[in-house]
């Protein structure tokens, strides 16, 4: 099982350009999750999927953030244009079916974004 | 608004001795509760759960309690290892395969 994997590891850009992140998740998942850590507020939802349908998006911090999951295998999350203050870890993370919330989400290890 | 709180940011503990990661928590709704560690440069990894009709679980060196009526649980390790140094984060969540919501942390140092 190769786990979630994430890409880019490391992006750096520069304020005002985009900005895509990518995930695929563990095969046989159907939830997968969008997550930032930042030392102010540490880990926060920003996305969710069930099926490949959002769920709910009330985390994403404004316009400038969108996410898509096209099918059951690739996720992206995009920001355009992008600002210093986006900075910070941006992990992915799906879970299986399961029975009253039993499943844990399983982590990728996150794309570090610094915006200069 | 927190609904979860670690209140601990860090805590360092003996080798071989016990270690005790607290957790608070407000909202009644929440149904399961997570423990995830975390290693710098990586994702948070799974690491043991409870459900909220339980008050005790264990998995070998990790046992979890909870208090419902405290809303509070805890982590227990023992004995602590110098591998377990880590971030650990509680993380509830609602019924379902809803998403965690996750405190700020403990840094755990287990020293030698």
């Amino acid at each position: 099982d190769a786990g979630v994997i994430q890409s880019p590891r490391h992006e750096v850009t520069e304020m005002g350009q985009e900005v895509t992140l990518r995930c695929k998740p563990i095969s046989g998942h159907n939830s997968l999750f969008w997550y930032r850590q930042t030392m102010m507020r540490g880990l926060e939802l920003l996305i969710y999927f069930n099926n490949n349908v959002p769920i709910d998006d009330s985390g994403m911090p404004e316009d400038r953030f969108s996410a898509k999951m096209p099918n059951a295998s690739f996720s992206t999350l995009k920001i355009q244009p992008s600002e210093p203050r986006d900075s910070a870890v941006y992990f992915c993370a799906s879970s299986s079916p399961g029975r009253r919330g039993e499943s844990p989400l399983h982590f990728g290890n996150g794309t570090r974004l610094t915006v200069t | 608004d927190q609904q979860v709180k670690q209140n601990s940011p860090s805590l360092s503990v003996q080798e071989g001795r016990i270690s005790i990661l607290n957790c608070d928590y407000t909202n009644s709704m929440f149904d399961y509760f997570l423990w995830y560690k975390k290693y710098p440069a990586e994702g948070p990894t799974f690491l043991i759960s409870i459900s909220s009709i339980k008050d005790k679980n264990e998995d070998g060196r990790f046992t979890v309690f909870l208090n419902k009526s405290a809303k509070h649980l805890s982590l227990h390790i023992v004995p602590s290892q110098p591998g377990d140094s880590a971030v650990y984060f509680c993380a509830p969540r609602g019924s379902g395969n809803t998403p965690l919501v996750f405190g700020k942390g403990t840094r755990l140092s287990v020293i030698a």
